[in-house]
């Protein structure tokens, strides 16, 4: 089985740029959420991806978007970069959106984005 | 809205000493779910245990224990007999199930395990 995955593992970018981040769902699992993890703090929903659809949101600007593919991978696109949006990216699959027993998060490795 | 607290930022202790890490949620949610990740330093959030509001048994893993009490609102995590292993950021996590919009995690700011040999 495998297990979560994403890419880049690092990026550096400067401020305005955009940038699209990737992740490939653990086997079976049909939704994908991404966090944003500040240095030193604990990840932060950005948004959840169900049936490639957005399936829940946190508090996150326009400028954050993503995409579900029919096979149930993700991208996480970022526009207009800003140094804020410097930390570590982590995508999250699960079996299902929510409640029951089926919707723990399992986690990739994550992707450290640098905006200079 | 729901909120997750670990008090302790850091904790340092001496390999085999026993370890306990807490943590305390706001919901207001009746049904919801907790959990506990392991972060080591290569960053991957690595998933320990998942309890459901409704289950206030304690559980027990190897060198793991957990103690949720819904009286209190904590959902406490206790190593026994450490090892420099088990050095990594713990977080806890809180679910509040959205059938309709999703299940989100809201975690808390991380306590830093340091075992030193």
């Amino acid at each position: 089985e495998t297990g979560v995955t994403q890419s880049p593992t690092h990026l550096i970018k400067t401020r305005g740029q955009q940038v699209t981040l990737r992740c490939s769902s653990q086997s079976g699992h049909n939704t994908v959420s991404w966090y944003q993890q500040a240095l030193g703090q604990g990840p932060q929903f950005i948004f959840q991806y169900y049936r490639e659809e957005e399936n829940g949101r946190g508090n996150f600007p326009p400028r954050f978007s993503g995409l579900q593919f029919p096979n149930y991978s993700s991208e996480l696109n970022v526009n207009a970069l800003e140094l804020d949006d410097s930390a570590l990216y982590l995508c999250a699959s699960s079996l299902e959106p929510g409640g029951g027993a089926t919707d723990t998060q399992y986690f990739g490795p994550g992707t450290r984005l640098t905006v200079l | 809205a729901q909120k997750v607290t670990q008090a302790q930022t850091e904790i340092s202790v001496v390999e085999k000493e026993d370890v306990t890490l807490d943590c305390v949620y706001e919901t207001r949610d009746t049904t919801y779910y907790l959990f506990w990740y392991k972060q080591p330093p290569s960053g991957e959030l690595v998933f320990l245990i998942r309890r459901n509001s409704f289950d206030e048994q304690n559980e027990i893993s190897g060198r793991y224990s957990w103690n949720f009490q819904k009286s209190t609102s904590s959902f406490n995590f206790t190593i026994t007999a450490s090892q420099v292993v088990d050095s990594a950021v713990y977080f806890c996590a809180l679910s509040e199930a959205y059938e309709t919009s999703g299940s989100r995690l809201t975690f808390g700011e991380g306590t830093q395990l340091t075992v030193n040999p």
